[in-house]
């Protein structure tokens, strides 16, 4: 069965500094991977998606992620953090085969400050 | 194009009432899911239907049912609501099975007293 852990429910950092949100997985086949955004009172928008093709993905509003095989890791990362990132992201796998079924984490709330 | 929509935006129940979320796209996807939000847990799934005429059950089915209506439509019932029910509920959809992003709606907030 496929899982997805993702380090830290709460991640603060400064404007201007560093995001990383941690997402491991674990799936006994190549696997479909997402990281999904949620504004306040909002559904989910995707911010990008590894399909097996190239291994940093970049996706919108500057976010990119990088996909580790060896370390079963699909961090999502951003140089420089905006008052506008603030939101709960979540990171999902999804089966090669296992029609689309998303089984997500538990979300990452990131807090941007001044 | 609407994307997903679901209605209704919030709805209070009373334990042991019933109620039926809807949601509709317009996108023309063939494949149609109905989650649950709840604190510090994500998203579950709870049913999905892979092409219309068919549905199958996800992660939590226990206490609802769903009716695919047609291409564009997927409703989602709670017969005898509890407060265990309580959560926020998201329907989506995505074109075909695989590698497809799914498609949220704005959530159905629901509250069962």
């Amino acid at each position: 069965a496929q899982s997805v852990t993702q380090l830290g429910s709460h991640v603060s950092v400064s404007e201007g500094a560093l995001v990383l949100l941690r997402c491991n997985y674990s799936s006994s086949v190549p696997p479909y991977l997402f990281w999904y955004v949620q504004y306040p009172n909002q559904g989910l928008q995707l911010l990008l998606k590894y399909t097996s093709a190239a291994t940093l993905v970049k996706g919108i509003n500057g976010f990119e992620a990088e996909f580790k095989k060896s370390e079963t890791s699909f961090h999502l990362t951003k140089p420089s953090a905006h008052m506008s990132d603030a939101a709960e992201y979540f990171c999902a796998v999804s089966e090669t085969g296992g029609g689309n079924k998303l089984t997500f984490g538990t979300g990452t709330q990131l807090k941007v400050e001044l | 194009n609407a994307g997903v929509t679901q209605t209704p935006k919030f709805q209070v129940l009373k334990t042991g009432q019933s109620m039926t979320l809807q949601c509709a796209q317009d996108m023309n996807h063939n494949s149609m899911y109905w989650y649950r939000q709840d604190p510090g847990m994500g998203l579950r799934l709870i049913y999905y239907s892979a092409s219309e005429g068919t549905t199958d059950k996800g992660e939590v089915p226990n206490g609802y049912n769903v009716s695919r209506l047609n291409k564009r439509e997927f409703s989602l019932r709670l017969e005898s609501a509890a407060p265990s029910q309580t959560s926020v509920y998201f329907c989506a959809s995505t074109r075909a099975l695989e590698l497809y992003e799914q498609y949220f709606g704005p959530g159905t907030r629901l509250t069962v007293t």
